[in-house]
């Protein structure tokens, strides 16, 4: 059991707006940034988003993210076929002196 | 440009032990954090271990207390994980990942492709 919650799968038409969330609790999210990783099949993952809400270049502005207490949310715009991958949140879990995952989400583009 | 390439993976008995190498290249490699990461098949990532740009402190997740050992060799540009006691549910791809080097505590900035660890009899 990942102490990030994400929902397991999420999916949208071509073109649509979609979010994936993350919840954790005042001992990771809620006291550190949020990070999000993008991972396609049979490839490591990828820096999407770090420090809740900043894109590194290269990383198109169709995604974005945010954090709110202890949640924190990845939005991805004008969904396109290539954005079907895996999505992780990740932040540093102070009560354990180590990172912690979300389980991940299969984002599914139909 | 930053590349990790790991090595060191393969097949082992339960109870044996392995090590995994990372060979760096393409940055100032005692500047940074450097992490292992590893992601059993068909399952999410999970944070294994990590050590500070200067060796001076080492982070575990609680699966690898004991049992997991980081260490860096900044004259070879070398990351390593000594895994003891092996068992089943280490079996994972292991990926070395390199940290931001600007503040703490690191993030997963670049990742390796990583390496393949099956335990099995």
């Amino acid at each position: 059991q990942s102490l990030l919650t994400q929902p397991p799968s999420a999916s949208g038409a071509p073109g649509q707006r979609v979010t994936i969330s993350c919840s954790g609790s005042n001992s990771n999210i809620g006291n550190n940034f949020v990070y999000w990783y993008q991972q396609f099949p049979g490839a490591a993952p990828n820096l999407l988003i770090f420090r809740n809400d900043q894109r590194p270049s290269g990383v198109p502005d169709r995604f974005s993210a945010s954090k709110s207490g202890t949640s924190a949310s990845l939005a991805i715009s004008g969904l396109r076929s290539e954005d079907e991958a895996d999505y992780y949140c990740a932040a540093w879990a102070d009560s354990l002196s180590g990172w912690v995952f979300g389980g991940g989400t299969k984002l599914t583009v139909l | 440009q930053v590349q990790l390439v790991e090595s060191g993976g393969g097949v082992v008995q339960p109870g044996k032990s392995l090590r995994l190498s990372c060979a760096a290249s393409g940055f100032t490699f005692s500047s940074y954090g450097l992490h292992w990461v590893r992601q059993a098949p068909g399952k999410g990532l999970e944070w294994v271990a990590l050590i500070w740009y200067d060796g001076s402190n080492k982070y575990y997740a609680d699966s690898a207390k004991g049992r997991f050992t980081i260490s860096r060799d900044d004259s070879k540009n070398m990351l390593y994980l000594q895994m003891n006691s092996l068992r089943a549910e280490d079996t994972a791809i292991y990926y070395c990942v390199r940290g931001d080097g600007s503040g703490w505590p690191e993030y997963f900035q670049h990742w390796g492709q990583g390496t393949l660890v099956t335990v099995s009899s």
